[in-house]
């Protein structure tokens, strides 16, 4: 148990729709990390966010966004979908350290969702 | 750039052999080195890291990873293996320093535990 929560867990929506994903952050966490991971593939880095700013984004076109609140809980929006976003989205939390707990990120259990 | 290769995409084991799962790395600068592993329908949990300090390092679950830059390998290994290590590996590398904590993955390794 991470402490790490996501909803929904799983969902499906058709081309062209948008989705809005969800992560609640393990408390005294002030980072949020979130990935995306398709079927038989390792998770690929989506986006940070640390203290409300986008700090570090990976190779994904402008319609995946981001917010993250006060409270460090965090949203993942995809505008427009494309049948490759089918994955399961991973949101994970940590303490922003350039220390040696640096990457050690507690995971929730994922949103899986499915595009048609 | 950094990148994670994991030679094997599934390993299968009889219950109380040895696990060896292999993962090489490429990093321009001496990175960090991580093992997740996922049971199914779990997110990720760290196994063990390894950030720079003694090359041989020691996880949960009894596993333990040997980092050697001149292989630049970080090989997971378990000397016995049981039922309930069956789940997916993921070999993962960040850079130290200041920045975003993005962790670049392998493909990952499903291991399966015979009985």
């Amino acid at each position: 148990e991470t402490g790490v929560t996501q909803s929904p867990t799983h969902l499906i929506k058709t081309r062209g729709q948008q989705v809005t994903l969800r992560c609640s952050s393990q408390s005294g966490h002030n980072t949020v990390s979130w990935y995306q991971q398709a079927l038989g593939q390792g998770p690929q880095f989506i986006f940070q966010y640390y203290r409300e700013e986008e700090n570090g984004r990976g190779n994904f076109p402008p319609r995946f966004s981001g917010l993250q609140f006060p409270n460090y809980s965090s949203e993942l929006n995809v505008n427009a979908l494309e049948l490759d976003d089918s994955a399961l989205y991973l949101c994970a939390s940590s303490r922003l350290t350039s220390g040696i707990s640096r990457g050690e990120l507690f995971f929730g259990e994922g949103s899986r969702l499915t595009v048609l | 750039a950094q990148s994670v290769t994991q030679l094997g995409s599934h390993v299968s084991v009889s219950e109380g052999a040895l696990v060896l799962l292999r993962c090489n790395y490429s990093s321009s600068v001496p990175p960090y080195l991580f093992w997740y592993v996922q049971y199914p329908n779990q997110g990720l949990q760290l196994l063990l890291k390894y950030t720079s300090a003694a090359t041989l390092v020691k996880g949960i679950n009894g596993f333990e990873a040997e980092f050697k830059k001149s292989e630049t390998s970080f090989h997971l290994t378990k000397p016995s293996a049981h039922m309930s290590d069956a789940a997916e590996y993921f070999c993962a590398v960040t850079p130290p320093g200041k920045g975003a904590q993005k962790l670049v993955f392998g493909q990952g390794t499903r291991l399966t535990i015979n009985p």
